[in-house]
């Protein structure tokens, strides 16, 4: 019953390494993020979709691409890991891109070694 | 650009009140969210000021005042559980009308 999900809540991975972190909101949202919160707390949009449609591209390495397949799906696709991106990664998902709050996934923590 | 300062740490008795300010600069404004983070979970939505004003929800409270740039959140009757960070986070209405978050203020409810 779970509103926003994301998997896998935990991913420990070596540096070099491709993974992938997969969300899905069965909320009936037009719009879905992807967050980044560091060890200082600081949560960062990543990226934004609303139907389907990039329309938030922060300023964020290219080894990082999102994929949206439908409007309930955000996934996030990292290439060559590196030690930086040990990070929690928020999927969220909002009604609109207006003003709307966001509804959170659990957070995936990622550990880069 | 956007810019959000809150303090870092607060700290209060159960049963008290707590005031926790948040000021932003923002080259434009289309509202203002506050979410309560507990240690290991995701945010979860207080409340939202678009308007000038204080907003009432149980025993949380926000205020808005676009033309300071000022907004607090206000947290009556203190129970243990709102330990937590709270975080301040302004949304543009400009690039996607994309949300900045504050780094949250941690705060600390002692019996």
């Amino acid at each position: 019953d779970t509103a926003v999900s994301q998997t896998p809540k935990y991913l420990v991975t070596q540096m070099g390494n491709d993974k992938s972190i997969k969300c899905e909101q069965n909320l009936g949202h037009d719009t879905m993020y992807w967050y980044k919160q560091d060890s200082k707390k600081f949560l960062k949009i990543m990226f934004s979709y609303n139907n389907k449609e990039l329309i938030i591209n922060e300023t964020v390495p290219n080894r990082f691409s999102p994929k949206s397949p439908d409007k309930a799906h955000l996934n996030l696709h990292i290439n060559s890991l590196e030690l930086g991106d040990s990070a929690v990664y928020f999927c969220a998902s909002s009604q609109d891109r207006g003003n709307t709050e966001a509804f959170f996934g659990q957070g995936t923590r990622l550990t880069v070694v | 650009g956007q810019n959000i300062d809150q303090p870092t740490e607060m700290t209060a008795t159960e049963g008290a009140i707590v005031q926790i300010n948040c000021t932003y600069q923002t080259s434009g404004f289309n509202g203002l969210f506050w979410y309560q983070q507990h240690a290991g979970e995701a945010p979860t939505f207080l409340s939202y000021n678009v308007l000038d004003g204080l907003e009432e929800k149980g025993r949380f409270s926000s205020f808005l005042s676009r033309s300071k740039g000022y907004s607090y959140l206000l947290l009556k009757e203190l129970q243990m559980k709102d330990s937590a960070s709270y975080l301040c986070a302004v949304r543009g209405n400009t690039g996607g009308f994309k949300t900045i978050f504050g780094a949250g203020t941690r705060l600390f409810v002692k019996a």
